[in-house]
């Protein structure tokens, strides 16, 4: 059992397009972080956010968490071609020895020209 | 370094040999990690590191894979007599301080190990 649900799996658009990318859970989170990973390149972390309800933006990103800190989501405006990765949300929970940052598969998002 | 090395970055092997991946992670960096990656599977967690000692093995897959850490810098991770299912993109990442919400954990390019 996948314990973060990422969806869609695959998404190809056209440059200019909008895209909303979820990350669903049944587990709450104390906190939940978005990574993009660009081929042959390890993931890079874009946001975290910590509070249920807050939205953090990034340029032309948007993210949100879930009221109930399950659930998040990655808006993205105006989609461009330098947007094409694997965006990876994975939530956290506990801290020191009982840390974890479980991982979801994925969305891996293609942005044509 | 500026970032977290590893290497080989890319290893071909035979099954049922063994194998050695190295992590060099960003000076300085008190937690180190390490993760796999395998196609349509995303990121696997293993082990982490604080310092020289891993309070959390509990991702290992099997006896096979072990991991050390010495001088609270450099990380290798060895899978004995591999197997096909062990192919996979190995990754490492550190972070400044132990794991916590409020502290970024940078990755390596990774480790890609096929096993023929």
């Amino acid at each position: 059992t996948q314990l973060l649900e990422q969806s869609p799996q695959f998404l190809s658009i056209q440059e200019g397009e909008n895209l909303t990318v979820y990350c669903n859970s049944s587990s709450v989170f104390s906190s939940l972080q978005w990574y993009r990973q660009e081929p042959g390149e390890g993931p890079v972390l874009l946001v975290t956010v910590v509070t249920g309800g807050e939205v953090k933006k990034l340029k032309r990103l948007t993210f949100q968490f879930g009221d109930a800190r399950k659930d998040s989501s990655l808006h993205i405006t105006a989609a461009q071609p330098g947007d094409t990765g694997l965006y990876l949300c994975a939530g956290v929970k506990g801290g020191g020895s009982n840390y974890k940052l479980t991982f979801g598969k994925g969305t891996l998002l293609t942005v044509n020209p | 370094g500026a970032g977290v090395s590893q290497s080989p970055s890319n290893k071909v092997t035979e099954k049922g040999k063994d194998v050695e991946l190295r992590c060099d992670p960003i000076s300085g960096h008190t937690a180190l990690y390490w993760y796999r990656q395998s196609l349509g599977q995303g990121l696997e967690f293993l082990i982490y590191f604080q310092g020289n000692s891993a309070p959390d093995k509990s991702g290992l897959p099997s006896d096979r894979f072990s991991a050390e850490r010495t001088g609270g810098s450099v990380s290798t991770l060895t899978i004995q007599r591999t197997q096909q299912e062990d192919s996979a993109v190995y990754l490492c990442a550190s972070s400044l301080v132990g794991p916590g919400r409020g502290n970024t954990i940078y990755f390596g390019e990774g480790s890609w190990l096929t096993v023929v």
